[in-house]
């Protein structure tokens, strides 16, 4: 299965963009690299995802290296409620049962936004 | 409603007993997942259910026993557990397994064994 690098902790101030990096040197063609976080003990917040192309919703935008390898997670003005564990996951797909996915998750990033 | 319901919140439970954690989505959703969560540590996928079948588990021990009598409700059976199986059980669930769509959550049960 692909696996995720991600810095373990980054620190953000109140207002400014907050840009989360995550290597994934070994994703294949076809998986897709998924981002999510988890508020304390919470169960994980879907944020955003992508394949190829850069990806844009209310939430996040999510740019995607040519070569696939890398992406950032980008929170345009971040807020206090924004303090999380942010993961970073490629989802894997298999043709078991007709097919279905799994997201592997890595450590994540604990994100502290600071007033 | 984008909601995923777990129940209980919180189970204490011995050695010797039997329990089960229950999960429901009223989305429609046909893909089901049994998560464990260890303090400090990312989610690990237990169980996969696509279309009512289990079609993933990720090698977890019997005492861990998985149900999906419909596509609304999941069950994990407990039974025998160690306290090491104390964590965060997380149920989440999809639109289709087969296409690239987000998991919604639920909050969690949190279980302790004694």
């Amino acid at each position: 299965d692909a696996k995720t690098t991600q810095p373990p902790s980054m620190d953000c101030a109140e207002g400014r963009a907050a840009n989360l990096p995550c290597n994934h040197s070994t994703i294949s063609g076809n998986e897709y690299v998924y981002w999510y976080r988890q508020i304390h003990s919470q169960g994980p917040q879907y944020i955003i995802h992508g394949l190829k192309n850069n990806e844009t919703n209310e939430m996040a935008s999510l740019i995607i290296t040519e070569d696939r390898k890398s992406s950032t997670l980008i929170l345009p003005h971040a807020t206090l409620r924004d303090t999380a564990v942010y993961y970073c996951i490629v989802r894997v797909y298999t043709l078991t049962q007709g097919g279905s996915e799994k997201l592997v998750f890595g450590k994540g990033t604990k994100l502290t936004v600071n007033p | 409603d984008t909601e995923v319901t777990q129940t209980p919140k919180h189970l204490v439970m011995g050695m010797t007993n039997k329990k089960s954690l229950k999960c429901e989505q009223h989305m429609g959703h046909r893909a089901m997942y049994w998560y464990k969560q260890k303090a400090k540590k990312p989610p690990e996928l237990m169980f996969v259910y696509s279309y009512e079948k289990l079609s993933i588990n990720e090698s977890v021990p019997s005492r861990f026993s998985p149900e999906c009598p419909n596509s609304s409700l999941l069950n994990l059976h407990l039974h025998a557990l160690q306290p090491e199986d104390s964590a965060l059980y997380l149920c989440a669930s999809s639109q289709d397994p087969r296409g690239s769509y987000e998991q919604y959550f639920g909050p969690g049960t949190r279980l302790t064994v004694t």
